[in-house]
């Protein structure tokens, strides 16, 4: 069985510091790990995915995410937060099996404070 | 590329009629769909798996009779909420995936569809 949990439902930063939503993942097999984004009233985005390799993971709008084994862990960092980056921002895992379903967290909604 | 298209984006309908929501992939082919419903300030949660050409494989708890699910072509997928109710208001968003792709490739999502059942 897998499962995420992401710590924080709310994240709060002011413009211009260092974003940090936390992801743990649960998995029984090697996980591929997720993180989407997700605007109002709006479909999901893709950030960046891990499936094997590096394990630091970069993805687009200068977000980043370090897979760590032995702390079961998948955050998601941004150096500088932009106003652009309020949303609600969702943890993801799946198997390397070749299922296609993604097992989702519960959601961080990051404010960003000018 | 990748482009999932849902509609309507809004819906707003009257207690015990049906509404049916489409999902399109625009660029590639799908075979299978998936189906999510988010409720307010919350995940999503898989209702169905929708195979072109098969059944769909519904999760626990969600009443196939209720939401049908159509995959007539490896680029088309319907939800229909049939007699719809006050509780079954909600965002429901579908998701595809490049056939083939393999698991290691990302879900491609459509906007979603709000439903409001009054």
């Amino acid at each position: 069985a897998q499962s995420v949990t992401q710590l924080g439902s709310h994240v709060s930063v002011s413009e211009g510091a260092l974003v940090l939503l936390r992801c743990n993942y649960s998995s029984s097999v090697p996980p591929y790990l997720f993180w989407y984004v997700q605007y109002p009233n709006q479909g999901l985005q893709l950030l960046l995915k891990y499936t094997t390799g590096a394990t630091l993971v970069k993805g687009i709008n200068g977000f980043e995410a370090e897979f760590k084994k032995s702390e079961t862990s998948f955050h998601l960092t941004k150096p500088s937060a932009h106003m652009s980056d309020a949303a609600e921002y969702f943890c993801a895992v799946s198997d390397q099996t070749g299922a296609n379903n993604l097992f989702f967290g519960t959601g961080t909604r990051l404010t960003v404070i000018p | 590329g990748a482009v999932v298209s849902q509609h309507p984006s809004r819906v707003i309908c009257k207690s015990g009629t049906s509404v049916k929501i489409e999902c399109r992939s625009l660029d590639f082919q799908a075979t299978t769909m998936f189906w999510y419903r988010q409720f307010p300030k919350q995940s999503l949660m898989l209702m169905a798996t929708s195979n072109e050409g098969s059944k769909a494989t519904y999760e626990q708890g969600v009443e196939k009779d209720k939401f049908l699910i159509n995959h007539a072509s490896l680029t088309l997928s319907t939800l229909t909420v049939t007699s719809a109710h006050p509780e079954d208001s909600s965002f429901y968003i579908c998701s595809a995936r490049v056939a083939a792709a393999g698991g290691n490739s990302p879900l491609h999502f459509g906007n979603g569809t709000r439903l409001t059942v009054t």
